[in-house]
């Protein structure tokens, strides 16, 4: 059965610390992994990563994805309160559905 | 985990004809269950917040009459796209709103893919 498990559920961290998102995934086809941020309405995207070891960077994120042990991480460094939300992390299937296995997303709370 | 499962998953269907998309909370209640189109470069656009027992909140732009919702039961919202027309083809999401409050977690479906031929 293909699932993606995030860790932690959910962290509080204090405004300026770097956090480390983790997801890891068992997805038969896996063609990508796809990464949102969640505030409000409709999840942000983030970033799409398909090539294992090259380093996808916006800012205060990076990303980065390994084939080999199936997992991506989401850093976020000098973290700030507009970062609190949740974070998504979805496997894309290599098949003409292009359905997708999502995480159950972080919380992510910083606080001041 | 808690999970939500999307039938069909894909769908193809001539210009003109309706098409149903059921989403399921396969072990858990949902009193609020939202429907997503996406779009090029995996961008995510709400459409509409569908909760149990009444009227949906449509998104600005969306209009309630082509994408209609229905959320029957506690674990089963529909999404028919009336009429549908090539440029309704996209990716639709489901996801599903476990608990209230500061402790709710959403959780999404598979997607459905429809293509209008």
């Amino acid at each position: 059965e293909d699932k993606v498990v995030q860790s932690p559920l959910s962290l509080v961290v204090h405004e300026g610390d770097t956090v480390t998102l983790n997801c890891s995934y068992e997805v038969t086809n896996f063609r990508s992994l796809l990464w949102y941020k969640q505030e409000k309405k409709a999840p942000t995207f983030l970033f799409m990563l398909t090539s294992s070891g090259i380093e996808k960077k916006s800012g205060r994120l990076s990303s980065i994805l390994d084939k080999k042990e199936l997992f991506s991480i989401l850093n976020i460094t000098a973290t700030q309160t507009g970062d609190s939300a949740v974070y998504l992390c979805a496997g894309t299937l290599m098949d003409s559905n292009y359905q997708l296995i999502w995480g159950a997303g972080t919380k992510l709370i910083i606080k001041p | 985990g808690a999970v939500v499962s999307q039938h069909p998953s894909r769908v193809i269907c001539k210009s003109g004809t309706s098409v149903k998309i059921e989403c399921r909370s396969l072990d858990f209640q949902a009193t609020t269950m939202f429907w997503y189109r996406q779009f090029p470069k995996q961008s995510l656009m709400l459409m509409a917040t569908s909760n149990e027992g009444s009227k949906a909140t449509y998104e600005q732009g969306v209009e309630k009459d082509k994408f209609l919702i229905n959320h029957a039961s506690l674990t089963l919202s529909t999404l028919t796209v009336t009429s549908a027309h090539p440029e309704d083809s996209s990716f639709y999401i489901c996801s599903a709103r476990e608990g209230a409050g500061e402790t709710d977690t959403q959780y999404f479906g598979p997607g459905t893919r429809l293509t209008v031929l």
